[in-house]
C-alpha cells in the first residue's frame, strides 16, 4: 500500500535532548512536508522539502532541523533549542497540483 | 499574509441532519486550491474535498459539497445525512500554486458532534 509513515507514535525525552522523528514515504511524491499540531491549533508548516538535498524553513522553524537525503525519507529533529517541544507532528508528501498525504503524526512528550 | 478563518470552534448536528461549516480566506493570488480536511480522534489528517479556484462548479464527493465564493472568498462545507462516523475536527485550508513555496494554510479547526 502506498502512504506516509511516521515512527514513532509516541515519543518521550527529557528536557535537553534531541530527538528526530522519522518520516517514509513510497507514494513518490517529489515534495515533503513537517507540521506541528498544537490544541485549539490548526497545522503550522516546520520545513518542507521540494527536491532530494534542498530544504526551506516553514514559519516556525526554530529549533528544529531536518535533512532530505533520499526522496523517500524527511526525517525531523527537535532539539533542545525549541522551547516547546511538546505537540503533534505531522508529516506530509505531495506532488505538483496534488492535495497533500498525511502521517498519521507523531505525539512527542518532553518533560 | 494568507489567512484562513474558521469562525465556529464547534457545531453540533443530529444524525441524518445537514450540517454547514464556514470557512473565508484571504489571499491575492489568482491561482489557488482550496480544501477540507477531517481528523478523526485517531488524529490522521483525510481529504475530504477540494475545489480549484478557477472553477466555478461546486465541488461534490457524495455527502459532502462545498459552496464556493470565490468574490467573498468564502468556502463553506455542507455534510448531508451527518452520520456518527462524520465527528470529527475539520479544517479548511488553502494552497496557492502561484508562488514558489508550496504551503498548506489551515484554519484553526471546527469540532463537529454528532448526535445520535
Amino acid at each position: 500500500d502506498g502512504g506516509i509513515t511516521q515512527s514513532p507514535k509516541y515519543l518521550f525525552r527529557k528536557e535537553g535532548q534531541n530527538v528526530t522523528l522519522s518520516c517514509e514515504q513510497n507514494l513518490n511524491h517529489d515534495a515533503m512536508y513537517w507540521y506541528r499540531q498544537d490544541p485549539g491549533q490548526g497545522l503550522r508548516l516546520i520545513y518542507y522539502s521540494q527536491i532530494v538535498n534542498d530544504f526551506q524553513k516553514g514559519d516556525i522553524a526554530e529549533g528544529y532541523s531536518v535533512s532530505r537525503e533520499k526522496k523517500e525519507s524527511f526525517p525531523l529533529t527537535v532539539t533542545s533549542a525549541q522551547k516547546n517541544p511538546t505537540a503533534f507532528y505531522l508529516c506530509a508528501a505531495g506532488g505538483d497540483y496534488s492535495p497533500l498525504h498525511f502521517g498519521n503524526g507523531t505525539r512527542l512528550t518532553v518533560t | 499574509a494568507q489567512t484562513v478563518t474558521q469562525s465556529q470552534p464547534e457545531m453540533s448536528v443530529q444524525e441524518a441532519e445537514t450540517v454547514t461549516l464556514s470557512c473565508t480566506y484571504d489571499t491575492s493570488e489568482s491561482d489557488y486550491y482550496l480544501f477540507w480536511y477531517k481528523q478523526p480522534p485517531s488524529r490522521q489528517m483525510i481529504l475530504v474535498i477540494r475545489q480549484e479556484a478557477y472553477k466555478q462548479q461546486n465541488a461534490t464527493e457524495n455527502r459532502f459539497s462545498v459552496n464556493f465564493q470565490k468574490a467573498a472568498k468564502s468556502f463553506s462545507l455542507k455534510i448531508s445525512d451527518s452520520q456518527l462516523g462524520d465527528a470529527a475536527m475539520y479544517f479548511c485550508a488553502e494552497w496557492n500554486y502561484g508562488g514558489s513555496q508550496g504551503n498548506l494554510i489551515f484554519g484553526k479547526g471546527t469540532k463537529l458532534s454528532v448526535k445520535p
